[in-house]
């Protein structure tokens, strides 16, 4: 089982839709969890961070936490072609694991048409 | 802000030559810097962990001798692939977290360096 799994996608929606993105993790003791954005040839640049249960919101990106289920998502309200790109979920080891290790995803490519 | 800069970001040299990438934190100071590399359409794979003044910690499978990691200061690190050969042709990226941080910080990523060894 990989440590941090997602869908590869392509996840097509259309501009002004909500794209949900999706990620399962391992590592029960996982506290610190990161969604990255990487367009294509360039590196990732944080979107969101998320560290306790719930729904953490930011602009038109909401990143949601469910602990128990091991489950972290990102939504995108009102996808924007600028959207475009590989979402990487990224997360965190529990103490004793390299705690400061990140464990990336596979990455899912979204693409938003207009 | 949290910058990383990454040099150089494009690299094309003969099979054999050793290649030198610099990672530098500009506005902070690093605790600890990463190593990654990305072939196409895949993801980040984790090579080395940083730490100034100290030897780095390799993942399994990654040559500590042919990934030369020096890590000389709290601002800067240095990964030199020695003897480069075309498998080595990658997308290197580092990053960085602050000095002091917790385990919720986020590691601030460079721009990359992309290696292509003819």
């Amino acid at each position: 089982q990989k440590e941090v799994e997602q869908n590869s996608g392509p996840l097509s929606v259309p501009e002004g839709a909500i794209a949900s993105l999706n990620c399962t993790y391992s590592d029960r003791g996982s506290q610190s969890f990161f969604w990255y954005r990487q367009y294509s040839g360039k590196s990732p640049e944080l979107i969101m961070s998320i560290y306790s249960n719930g729904d953490k919101e930011d602009g038109r990106f909401t990143a949601q936490l469910n602990q128990a289920s091991q489950y972290v998502s990102l939504l995108i309200r009102d996808s924007q072609p600028s959207d475009s790109a590989t979402y990487l979920c990224a997360v965190k080891g529990s103490a004793g694991t390299g705690f400061q290790k990140l464990v990336f995803g596979t990455g899912t490519r979204l693409l938003v048409s207009p | 802000g949290a910058v990383v800069s990454q040099h150089p970001s494009w690299v094309i040299c003969k099979s054999g030559t050793s290649v030198k990438i610099e990672c530098r934190s500009l506005d902070f100071q690093a605790t600890t810097m990463f190593w990654y590399r990305q072939f196409p359409k895949q993801s980040l794979m984790l090579m080395a962990t940083s730490n100034e003044g100290s030897k780095a910690t390799y993942e399994q499978g990654v040559e500590k001798d042919k990934f030369l990691i020096n890590h000389a200061s709290l601002t800067l690190s240095t990964l030199t692939v020695t003897s480069a050969h075309p498998e080595d042709s990658s997308f290197y990226i580092c990053s960085a977290t602050r000095l002091g941080s917790t385990s919720n910080q986020p590691q601030h990523f460079g721009d990359g360096t992309r290696l292509s060894i003819l």
